[in-house]
Formats: structure tokens, C-alpha cells, sequence
């Protein structure tokens, strides 16, 4: 089955740490996303990246680094220096090249405390 | 930047009702998307719309990209409790997708 991956479901960090959340698509799409949702709020860009070893930071990137090594992988590190990182996190993948219709995983919701 | 309403930011609704709910930007844009959201879920990808005046159906899902290019609406006809969700639209900005706050759809049996 193709489709994008994001695991684990639910993350807990004590404050002070990084933690690393996993997005990973086998629908071989060259671009790749995340977003981050607050309760009852919209989707917010955090970074995106159109091909391979290239990413562009979203609207709320202070605080967060991704990588993308490999076509299929998007990782997205959540670092101390993020103040408020306790939210559902959803990653995106699309074909790219003018084509928009962006195919979502099921989210990570990481707790902080 | 672009400026983004969706409206209602909520609806309650009685089973079997229809629904309507909407987007209007401030400027114009080439791609309407539609997507749905379960609780604790990724949004899903519900329908797409490329042309001006284009009406597309999915199912009891009808949405319509609108002529002046600067709104969409999408329609829900005789719900049913599965259509509780989160409901996004989606336009295309530069290299990326921009998102209305979404509609909390609500339905009571």
C-alpha cells in the first residue's frame, strides 16, 4: 500500500529535550511537509522541501530542524529552543512540480512537559 | 501575503440535514482543495478544482470553484454521523498550500 508513515502515534519529552519525529512516503513524491496544529486551530507550515537535499523554512520554523537525505524520509527534530512544542504534528507529501494536491500522514501528537 | 476566510467556523446539524460551508480569498488563485479531518487523524483529500466555474461531486460531497476565482464552496447533502469532522480548504500560494481555519462540522442524531 502507498502511502505516508509517521510514527510514533503519541510522543512524550520531559522539557529540555529534542525529539525527533518520523515522516516517511512511499508514493515516491518529491515534495515533502510539515504542519503543525493546535487545538481547534488550522494547519501552520513549519518547513518544506521540493526535492532532496533541499528545504525551505514555513511560517513557524524558530524552533524546529528537518533534514531530507533520502526522497522518502522528512524527519522533523523538535528542539529545546521550540517554546510551546506540545501539538499534533502532520506531515505532507505531494507530487511537486506545480501539482498541489498535498497527501497527509496520520500525525504524531507530542507532549511536552 | 493572501488573506484566507472559511466560514461557518462551526455548524451544528440535525442527521439528514445539508450542508454548506465556504472560502474566499482576497486574491485570485488556480487551485480550489477540499479536505476532511477526523479527530486525532490527517486531514483526507476530498475533491480538487482546477478551472473557474468547475463543479465537482464526490459521493454526496459537491464542491465548486468559483467564477471570479476568489471563493469555493463545498456542499454536504443528507448527512450522516460519519461526516463529523474538520473540514479545510486549501489554495495554492507560492510552493505551497495555504489553509482556512477550517469548519468544525457537528451533528446530532
Amino acid at each position: 500500500d502507498g502511502g505516508i508513515t509517521q510514527s510514533p502515534k503519541y510522543l512524550f519529552r520531559k522539557e529540555g529535550q529534542n525529539v525527533t519525529l518520523s515522516c516517511e512516503q512511499n508514493l515516491n513524491h518529491d515534495a515533502m511537509y510539515w504542519y503543525r496544529q493546535d487545538p481547534g486551530q488550522g494547519l501552520r507550515l513549519i518547513y518544506y522541501s521540493q526535492i532532496v537535499n533541499d528545504f525551505q523554512k514555513g511560517d513557524i520554523a524558530e524552533g524546529y530542524s528537518v533534514s531530507r537525505e533520502k526522497k522518502e524520509s522528512f524527519p522533523l527534530t523538535v528542539t529545546s529552543a521550540q517554546k510551546n512544542p506540545t501539538a499534533f504534528y502532520l506531515c505532507a507529501s505531494s507530487m511537486g512540480s506545480g501539482s498541489y494536491e498535498q497527501y497527509f500522514g496520520p500525525g504524531t501528537r507530542l507532549t511536552v512537559t | 501575503g493572501q488573506q484566507l476566510n472559511q466560514s461557518p467556523q462551526s455548524m451544528f446539524i440535525q442527521e439528514g440535514e445539508d450542508v454548506s460551508m465556504n472560502c474566499t480569498s482576497s486574491s485570485i488563485f488556480n487551485t480550489w482543495l477540499w479536505y476532511k479531518q477526523d479527530p486525532g487523524e490527517g486531514p483526507v483529500l476530498l475533491i480538487a478544482l482546477y478551472k473557474a466555474g468547475e463543479l465537482t461531486s464526490n459521493g454526496r460531497l459537491t464542491a465548486q470553484f468559483g467564477i471570479t476565482r476568489k471563493d469555493s464552496f463545498l456542499n454536504i447533502s443528507a448527512s450522516i454521523p460519519s461526516d463529523v469532522g474538520i473540514y479545510f480548504c486549501g489554495l495554492q500560494g507560492a510552493q505551497k498550500l495555504v489553509f482556512g481555519q477550517g469548519t468544525r462540522l457537528t451533528i446530532n442524531p
